[in-house]
């Protein structure tokens, strides 16, 4: 079946530029991840999506990235004036949704689209 | 916080050689811990996890990884590596407690080139 996707694959900007990067998520996942992977390190959290609530921003380095996902299926990941530091893989996850109760838990595994590589100059 | 290291930047094995992917981690609560695979400009791909139950957990491909608590360890292993395994591997974890959030925390990696 379909993968994550996501769009464009490689993305030039010059410094300042304000750029756009799409997440298509693998269909009724409730669960969507956005990591940035720098150059030989692996990838860091950015922010969380449960359906449309961004439950968690915490992992944004700065005021510039902002995430969405209004319907609850696509998401977009802006990054405004954009910095040389801003080079990167950013990678989008989805997943179905975990669960707790009765002092339970589980949790899914996050399936990961191909990446947007954007180099900044 | 939550961490994970991986102590190896490159592992060497001769094809039909076992091989064995280092991982240690750190969580304040219980883990679930996970291994990826990552090959040339291509997304992480999944292969497999340890959530509970028996400490140790078979995957895709082949792979196994033995989850110990003791040492806080989840090293991936398989019998016989080929050519193709050559790749790319990411440990990560999430602290089981809710509190903690879903965020996975990754390790930074490590280079497995097995040779023919």
């Amino acid at each position: 079946g379909a993968g994550v996707s996501q769009s464009p694959r490689y993305k030039v900007a010059k410094r300042g530029q304000d750029v756009a990067l799409r997440c298509d998520p693998i269909s009724g996942h409730v669960s969507l991840f956005w990591y940035q992977q720098a150059l030989g390190q692996g990838p860091e959290f950015l922010t969380y999506f449960q359906n449309e609530a961004q439950l968690d921003k915490s992992g944004l380095p700065s005021d510039r990235f902002f995430a969405e996902r209004p319907e609850g299926s696509v998401s977009t990941l802006k990054i405004q004036r954009t910095q040389q530091e801003d080079s990167a893989v950013y990678l989008c996850a989805s997943s179905l949704a975990g669960w707790y109760r009765g002092g339970q838990s589980s949790y899914n595994e996050q399936f990961f689209g191909p990446g947007t590589r954007l180099t900044v100059l | 916080a939550q961490s994970v290291a991986q102590p190896e930047d490159q592992v060497n094995v001769a094809e039909g050689n076992p091989l064995t992917v280092k991982c240690t981690y750190s969580v304040s609560g219980n883990p679930y811990l996970f291994w990826y695979v990552q090959y040339p400009n291509r997304g992480l791909q999944f292969l497999l996890k340890y959530i509970t139950g028996d400490n140790l957990v078979k995957g895709s491909y082949g792979f196994e990884a033995e989850f110990n608590k003791s040492q806080t360890s989840f090293h991936l292993k398989k019998p016989s590596a080929l050519v193709s395994d050559s790749a790319l591997y990411f440990c990560a974890v999430r602290d089981k407690d809710k509190a903690a959030g879903n965020k996975l925390t990754f390790g930074g990696g490590t280079r497995v080139l097995v040779k023919p």
